[in-house]
């Protein structure tokens, strides 16, 4: 069982807006402002598109944004493209003695 | 550019020891923490530990503790993970990534795929 928790799977048509959930705790998501989120394509290393809660990467498209309230982050994808296809993982900074946890990842299918 | 590349994919049989490696450049290596993250198959990544390339300083995760040696050559500018005596359940894709901000990993190796099996 992951640290945070994250829907399995989600998925929208070409176009759409689609939002990723990543349940944490106080000693993680609620907890600090170090809340990242990658994409992860088939047999590839995942990419980092999120950090610091709400900061994109350069290079990052503008249409992938972070948020987060209490303990629960959030990764949304506007104008979906075929290309976002991919597995999503949120991870945080953690007081506890793994100082790194991530999510079970989210499947988004874009239809 | 930053650049990751970690050495290739390795078949061994349960018992047997491993060394892999990820190889930085287009930075100072020193510098950097590096991390080395496991994903085993259809799982998502788990975090195993942390080494400071520049004094080797290593922070482990409790669950990897004793399992893996991290260790890192700063004069070659490779980190490597390593086991004394590997199990079935050591199959997995083994990335390293370089950490920016406190659980935030901006480059990452392409993995090296360690396959255990008798």
């Amino acid at each position: 069982q992951s640290a945070l928790t994250q829907p399995a799977s989600v998925s929208g048509s070409p176009g759409q807006s689609i939002t990723i959930s990543c349940t944490g705790t106080n000693s993680d998501v609620g907890g600090y402002n170090y809340v990242s989120w990658y994409q992860q394509h088939p047999g590839k290393a995942p990419k980092l598109i999120i950090y610091e809660v709400n900061n994109r990467p350069s290079g990052v498209s503008n249409r992938f944004s972070g948020s987060k309230s209490g303990n629960t982050a959030s990764l949304t994808i506007s104008g979906l493209q075929t290309e976002d296809e991919a597995d999503y993982y949120c991870s945080s900074y953690t007081s506890t003695s793994t100082p790194v946890v991530f999510g079970g990842g989210t499947k988004l299918t874009v239809l | 550019e930053v650049q990751l590349v970690q050495s290739g994919a390795e078949v061994k049989k349960p018992g047997e020891s491993l060394k892999i490696s990820c190889k930085g450049s287009g930075y100072s290596f020193a510098t950097y923490w590096i991390a080395w993250v496991r994903q085993m198959p259809g799982k998502g990544p788990e975090w195993m530990g942390i080494i400071y390339p520049g004094d080797s300083d290593t922070r482990y995760s409790p669950s990897f503790q004793g399992q893996v040696t991290m260790s890192a050559d700063k004069s070659i500018s490779t980190a490597y993970l390593q086991w004394s005596s590997l199990k079935a359940s050591d199959t997995a894709m083994y990335y390293c990534a370089r950490r920016y901000s406190s659980g935030s990993y901006p480059y990452w190796g392409q993995g090296t795929l360690v396959t255990v099996s008798s």
